[in-house]
C-alpha cells in the first residue's frame, strides 16, 4: 500500500468546515483513498472513500486532486462530537483473490479538535 | 444488528500464559484482520485473512498466530505472551479485501 502523510493535529471552530489534508504521492492507479476516524479508544469508523472522482455522503465530502497525489476530507459543519483522530489510508481495490488488497496501513492520523 | 464482536474486552495476564482473543462477525464478510494500537504508533496490522483457510502476515506478525476455520470467526492466539504485547487490539472485517472495514470495539490486553 502507498504511504500517506497527514498533519499531526488541527483545530476547528464548531459550526465551521473542517478540511483535513492527506498526501499520498506514491498512490497507484488501482488504489482507493479511504478515510476513517477514531473517537477516544473506540474501533475506527469508516467515513468515505474514492478512486478519482470527488465523493459526498451524509458524513463528509472527499476531494481528490486530479493527479491523485493528495486528497482533502471535508466535514462541512463540524460539531464537538467530530473531535477524533482521522486516518487517511490507500488500499488496492477489493476482490476475493486479490491478495494485495489484504494489506492495510493506517499511519498516525490527524487529531482534529473541534472547539466551541 | 450487523457487528464485529471481540472477547474478552479487557484482559490482564502474565508472561508465558497462552491466551486467545476471539473475533466474530455476522455480516458474511470474506475478509478479516487484526490490528494492534500503541500510543504514538497508530494502527498496525498483525494478520489478515482473505477467506476461510487463507491467512497472511501483516506488518507486525511476530508472536501471534491466527486461524480461519469458519467464515465468521478469526481468533488471535498468543502462544507465549510477553510484556511488549501489551496493547489495544482491534479486529475488523469487510466484503473481500480493499473494501470498507468494520471494526470491533477493541480488546485491551495487559501482559505482566
Amino acid at each position: 500500500d502507498a504511504k500517506t502523510t497527514q498533519p499531526t493535529s488541527m483545530d476547528c471552530a464548531e459550526g465551521r468546515a473542517a478540511n483535513l489534508p492527506c498526501n499520498h504521492s506514491t498512490i497507484s492507479g488501482n488504489e482507493y483513498v479511504y478515510w476513517y476516524r477514531q473517537i477516544h479508544s473506540q474501533g475506527p469508523q469508516y467515513i468515505i472513500h474514492g478512486l478519482k472522482n470527488n465523493e459526498t455522503n451524509e458524513m463528509a465530502s472527499l476531494i481528490i486532486t486530479e493527479d491523485r497525489k493528495s486528497s482533502t476530507l471535508i466535514l462541512p459543519h463540524a460539531t464537538l462530537r467530530d473531535t477524533a483522530v482521522y486516518y487517511c489510508i490507500v488500499r488496492v481495490a477489493g476482490g476475493a483473490y486479490n491478495t494485495n488488497a489484504g494489506k492495510s496501513t493506517f499511519g498516525d492520523g490527524t487529531t482534529l479538535t473541534v472547539k466551541p | 444488528e450487523a457487528q464485529v464482536t471481540q472477547n474478552p474486552r479487557y484482559l490482564i495476564t502474565v508472561t508465558g500464559k497462552k491466551l486467545t482473543v476471539t473475533c466474530s462477525q455476522n455480516m458474511n464478510h470474506e475478509y478479516m484482520s487484526w490490528y494492534r494500537q500503541d500510543p504514538g504508533l497508530g494502527l498496525r496490522q498483525i494478520y489478515y485473512s482473505m477467506n476461510v483457510e487463507v491467512t497472511d502476515k501483516g506488518d507486525v506478525p511476530e508472536g501471534y498466530k491466527v486461524s480461519r476455520k469458519e467464515k465468521r470467526n478469526f481468533p488471535l492466539i498468543l502462544e507465549s505472551p510477553s510484556p511488549n504485547q501489551t496493547s489495544l487490539y482491534f479486529c475488523a472485517s469487510s466484503f473481500a479485501g480493499g473494501n470498507e472495514q468494520f471494526f470491533g470495539p477493541g480488546t485491551r490486553l495487559t501482559v505482566l
